[in-house]
């Protein structure tokens, strides 16, 4: 596999459900990121890492956990969602998290809707 | 701090004809400009990006786009699109500082018809 992969590429939840969203790249790019996208607004950038540590959190509610175990893999952890929640979600990575000026390279997104 | 705006939601074009999807920018510092492309039920890819130098750039798939300083602009064009450029079009600022963030638009919406 090549670029950066998302699963589940749709998800429906209840607002009491727990589930996960995951992101892999395979690129060998040190940063990742999570945005969402909601229509007819700018991408909001939700949370980066860097190395492994989460170098920024946008101001995000707690029912948003991420969580990043390796360089590869980053993951968010949704419980107790808002139907306001229902977005689409995309992961992303750069080689570095300085490269803020270099290619972010994006997953296909996943698709939340929270009923 | 840096915004961006994309004045036009979305952009009817004929196969054919020639497109400019418009972008200005407000930043109080210096900064790189880039585009970026959604096609459908895909993520985003870069189009094309301004750092420094010549102020024309040329991207993918026969886009351009022109950094305007005065004018605090940078429009994507394209002489002549193609069906396969229905996509939505984001353009984004950053500030050339260590640790500014990737600012988006609200995205313009290109539909080639025939």
């Amino acid at each position: 596999e090549t670029g950066v992969t998302q699963t589940p590429r749709h998800l429906v939840m209840g607002m009491t459900n727990k589930k996960s969203l995951k992101c892999e790249q395979h690129l060998g790019h040190n940063a990742m990121y999570w945005y969402k996208q909601s229509a007819k607004k700018p991408l909001e950038l939700m949370f980066v890492y860097s190395l492994e540590e989460r170098v920024e959190n946008n101001s995000v509610p707690s029912r948003f956990s991420p969580e990043c175990p390796n360089s590869s893999h980053l993951f968010l952890h949704l419980h107790t969602l808002q139907p306001e929640d229902s977005a689409l979600y995309l992961c992303a990575s750069s080689q570095t998290r300085n490269t803020y000026a270099g290619e972010l390279f994006f997953g296909e997104g996943s698709r939340l809707t929270v009923l | 701090a840096q915004s961006v705006t994309q004045l036009d939601s979305q952009v009817p074009v004929f196969e054919e004809a020639p497109v400019e999807l418009r972008c200005n920018y407000s930043s109080s510092v210096s900064v790189y400009l880039f585009w970026y492309v959604q096609y459908p039920n895909q993520g985003l890819q870069l189009l094309l990006k301004y750092l420094s130098g010549s102020t024309l750039v040329k991207g993918i798939n026969g886009f351009e786009a022109e950094f305007n300083k005065s004018q605090t602009s940078f429009h994507l064009r394209k002489p002549s699109v193609h069906i396969s450029d229905t996509a939505e079009y984001f353009c984004a600022v950053r500030g050339t500082g260590g640790g500014n963030k990737l600012t988006f638009g609200t995205g313009t919406q290109l539909k080639v018809e025939l």
